[in-house]
């Protein structure tokens, strides 16, 4: 079956200006996740969702940046007033359950480049 | 809070050797450990996770990886590398504060194989 997709894969803008990135998990999974993944390092965790509500939002570096999941699905991460310090590749994985150690499935990332 | 660490930023082995790569983790108690696989342009890719039981856990690929509680590691081992196992890997523990669903990720690990 279909993994986790993610649109744009590449998203160019300018500094201050409002993105939306999306999410489509894999059918039938019922949690999603939000990562961050600067050159270099790891991804760092920003919030995920159980159902249509999150869960957590811990990693959310600030106000700027918020995310919905209206109908249980598809995600779609919002960030305003962009600055360059979020470029960066934004992951998105889903997992059928909350069992702990349940797997993650991850898309390829949109990769975001703010000038 | 959690922490991982891979100590080695790049390793080059030679198509056929052997490899290991390290990861040591900072937790109280007994972790859910994770290695993951990242090939460009691709999502993060499960090897292998650990959580209970036998510390020798097998995974895909040919990979295996070995929990030692006294050395705080997770290791991951594959006995003979293919060059398409050029990656990078990250090595991953669940957070214990949110049910382990929250994965905090080392730096990565990229491996270079040489013909």
């Amino acid at each position: 079956g279909a993994g986790v997709s993610q649109t744009p894969s590449n998203k160019v803008t300018e500094k201050g200006k409002y993105v939306e990135l999306r999410c489509d998990p894999i059918s039938g999974h019922t949690a999603l996740y939000w990562y961050r993944q600067s050159l270099g390092q790891g991804p760092e965790f920003l919030i995920y969702f159980q159902g249509t509500g999150a869960a957590d939002d811990s990693g959310l570096p600030n106000d700027r940046f918020f995310a919905v999941r209206p109908e249980g699905s598809v995600s779609t991460l919002k960030i305003q007033r962009t600055e360059r310090g979020d470029s960066a590749v934004y992951l998105c994985a889903s997992s059928s359950g909350l069992a702990p150690g349940e797997t993650q499935y991850f898309g390829p990332g949109t990769r975001l480049l703010v000038l | 809070a959690q922490s991982v660490t891979q100590p080695d930023i790049h390793i080059t082995v030679s198509e056929g050797a052997s490899l290991e790569l390290r990861c040591n983790y900072s937790y109280g108690a007994t972790p859910y450990l994770f290695w993951y696989v990242q090939s460009p342009g691709q999502g993060l890719q499960l090897l292998l996770k650990y959580f209970s039981g036998d510390t020798l856990v097998q995974g895909i690929k040919g990979f295996e990886a070995e929990f030692k509680r006294s050395q705080s590691s997770f290791n991951l081992r594959k006995p003979s590398v293919h060059w398409s196992d050029a990656a990078e890997y990250f090595c991953a523990v669940g957070d214990l504060n949110t049910g382990f669903q929250k994965l905090v990720f080392g730096t990565g690990t990229r491996l270079l194989v040489s013909p």
